[in-house]
């Protein structure tokens, strides 16, 4: 069964500073997704990571995929607090198709 | 319509009561996902359906729960028999195709509480 798991399950951090979100899974997979949900609010897509190696950015989110470690990172540069959200990582899992989510990380800037 | 859409957004159940929570895809899509989101909890897949067929049931927690789709659209997950631990967010997303290089679109969710 795929595992995935994400650290921190939440983290505080000042605006300004830099900070790295992890994503670890179990089996092999070369499809990974980060995905934002602002509280009330549905998931909004982010990144969609299609192969090893595989990096994008958008605005201060980076992120990449490692598969051979099976680690994605989703770097967050000079944090700004409308970045505050819930962060999950998914990963597409071939042999049933279909996505199995991490557990979140609770992002909070703090001013 | 623009987004997924679902209604309703929230419930309130009374434990053994049947309640029906429907989706909307975006237009076109032919791939519709229902998750399940608890208190503390990751996102929990439940079923997957491409037009109206559903190859994958396998995450459906128990034979009280069911979902159809009808006309490659409207989706509707009934939970039977309500308990307390169905409380949760029940999440439905679409995608234009199924498979891993689409993106998913999420609806906002049905807030379910069983009282």
């Amino acid at each position: 069964e795929l595992k995935v798991e994400q650290n921190p399950l939440f983290l505080s951090m000042q605006e300004g500073k830099n900070y790295t979100i992890y994503c670890n899974y179990s089996t092999t997979s070369d499809r990974l997704y980060w995905y934002r949900q602002d509280p009330g609010k549905s998931l909004e897509s982010l990144f969609v990571l299609l192969s090893n190696g595989a990096v994008k950015q958008e605005g201060r989110l980076m992120a990449s995929l490692d598969t051979k470690a099976r680690l994605s990172t989703l770097h967050i540069t000079a944090a700004v607090h409308d970045l505050s959200a819930t962060y999950f990582c998914a990963v597409y899992n071939f042999g049933n198709e279909k996505l199995t989510f991490g557990t979140g990380t609770r992002l909070t800037i703090i001013p | 319509g623009a987004g997924v859409s679902q209604s309703p957004s929230n419930k309130v159940t009374e434990k053994g009561k049947d309640v029906e929570l429907r989706c909307d895809p975006i237009s076109g899509h032919t791939a519709l996902y229902w998750y399940r989101q608890s208190l503390g909890q990751g996102l929990e897949f439940l079923i997957y359906f491409q037009g109206n067929s559903a190859p994958d049931k396998s995450g459906l927690p128990s034979d009280r729960f069911s979902a159809e789709r009808t006309g490659g659209s409207v989706s509707t997950l009934t939970i039977q028999r309500t308990q307390q631990e169905d409380s949760a967010v029940y999440l439905c997303a679409s995608s234009l195709l199924p498979g891993p290089n689409e993106k998913l679109f999420f609806g906002s969710g049905t807030q379910l509480s069983v009282l």
